[in-house]
């Protein structure tokens, strides 16, 4: 049973590309969330998704910062224009009903550097 | 002032000791209270989970919820290397969002 897989784990990007990061939940869950963690911080909710909905954004930044999660695919977050203080590792989590006494399962993060 | 306070440490204790983590917050819709370990450069990993007050025993971790105090442990016996990581207490109000600590680093020393 393959647990939330994210790619690419190592992202560098340069000031004002793109970058994406794909994160696939555990089978059977239809719930994602992503977090990002600072260097000697806690995580940080950015976005709650089910498929083919954004149930909550208010952890992400309006500018730059989107996030999708389609019918079929993987679930998405795409920061346009990076800056350096974008530089994180980002998270995502699943669960399979996004009801209040389940948990949430993490990925291995992507480890996003700017340069 | 944050929601959730927990000690960075680093936290350094011999092998074989109880080490005593512990988080305190400032809500107290708070409901549901969760420790996750979190190895260096990989993902958080679930430890424990309870949503009332008291004690809950897993092996060697056990968690303590004071809701009358605003305050949350987790207690490792007989400690051993594997167990140094970063330690995260989270908890929610229900629902899904989820409040994280920054975390304690704990080293535990062969």
């Amino acid at each position: 049973n393959a647990g939330v897989m994210q790619n690419p784990r190592h992202l560098v990007r340069r000031r004002g590309q793109e970058a994406r990061l794909r994160c696939s939940p555990m089978k059977g869950h239809s719930h994602v969330y992503w977090y990002r963690q600072l260097p000697e911080e806690g995580l940080k909710f950015m976005v709650y998704l089910q498929k083919e909905n954004i149930i909550d954004e208010s952890g992400m930044p309006k500018e730059r910062f989107s996030a999708e999660f389609p019918k079929e695919g993987p679930s998405i977050l795409r920061i346009q224009q990076v800056v350096r203080g974008d530089s994180a590792a980002y998270f995502c989590a699943s669960s399979p009903q996004g009801t209040d006494q389940e948990t949430q399962y993490f990925g291995p993060g992507t480890r996003l550097l700017v340069l | 002032q944050k929601e959730v306070e927990q000690d960075p440490g680093p936290l350094s204790v011999p092998e074989g000791a109880i080490v005593s983590l512990n988080c305190t917050y400032s809500n107290s819709a708070f409901q549901y209270f969760m420790w996750y370990r979190q190895y260096s450069r990989k993902g958080p990993e679930l430890l424990m989970y309870t949503y009332s007050s008291g004690n809950k025993e897993d092996g060697r971790f056990t968690a303590q919820v004071d809701k009358s105090s605003k305050y949350i442990s987790l207690f490792i016996r007989d400690s051993q290397p594997s167990d140094s990581a970063t330690y995260l207490c989270a908890m929610k109000k229900g629902g899904f969002k989820t409040i994280f600590g920054a975390g304690t680093r704990l080293f535990v020393k062969a």
